[in-house]
């Protein structure tokens, strides 16, 4: 079983759309949960960073982490067309400073005009 | 723009062959980390260096080398090249006392 499971997709929906990004983790060490968008041949921009269980949400962005249920959410309301992207789920644990994160695979969204 | 540099953008190499990528962190970050992306494993991480030194290993392989400078860069050097080997290297900065990682752009390596 992989550390880090996320549907591959590819997901395609309607300009306007509420989108729902999922990803579930198998250890529980994890701490710090963040979700990246990564651009066709782009390097990963960090969108939402969070510690430990609860909601977060900036702009369109909310994050979600559930630790009982091993389970983070990234939700994107009022989707545009340039939020067509990978986008992909990170997690590490708190080992003072080694803070490798061990990454979903990324699911692909694209958004239609 | 993360403030994260890396070259070259893109490397192609021969089988055997030896590289060396390059990364400059952000300023003030003092954690350099190093990635590997291809398109059946995804992001894998390979190396930490905090500070000029080694922190954290991941899955990298023998052949696969790096090390962080007294100005804080970083090179990381793939050696013995294999076609496996052809993929996206990221590297990301972190500030010391947090975990937030932010990206370079990556240099695209493909070994023919």
């Amino acid at each position: 079983q992989k550390e880090v499971e996320q549907d591959p997709g590819p997901l395609s929906v309607p300009e306007g759309a509420i989108v729902s990004l999922n990803c579930t983790y198998s250890n529980s060490a994890f701490q710090y949960f963040m979700w990246y968008r990564q651009y066709s041949r782009k390097g990963p921009e960090l969108l939402m960073y969070t510690y430990s269980s609860g909601n977060k949400e900036d702009g369109r962005f909310t994050a979600q982490v559930d630790k009982s249920s091993k389970y983070i959410s990234l939700f994107i309301r009022d989707s545009q067309p340039s939020d067509s992207a990978t986008y992909l789920c990170a997690m590490s644990d708190s080992g003072g400073s080694n803070y490798k994160l061990t990454f979903g695979k990324g699911t692909l969204l694209t958004v239609n005009p | 723009d993360s403030g994260v540099t890396q070259t070259p953008k893109h490397l192609i190499t021969a089988t055997g062959q030896r590289v060396t990528l390059r990364c400059s962190p952000r300023s003030g970050d003092l954690s350099v980390y190093w990635y590997q992306q291809s398109l059946d494993q995804g992001l894998q991480f390979l190396i930490q260096y905090y500070n000029g030194e080694e922190r954290a290993k991941g899955n990298i392989l023998e052949r696969f080398s790096a090390q962080q400078f007294p100005d804080l860069h970083s090179e990381l050097n793939l050696s013995s090249l294999e076609l496996g080997d052809s993929a996206l290297y990221f590297c990301a900065s972190s500030p010391f006392d947090r975990n937030e990682q932010f990206f370079g752009p990556g240099t695209r390596l493909t070994v023919l």
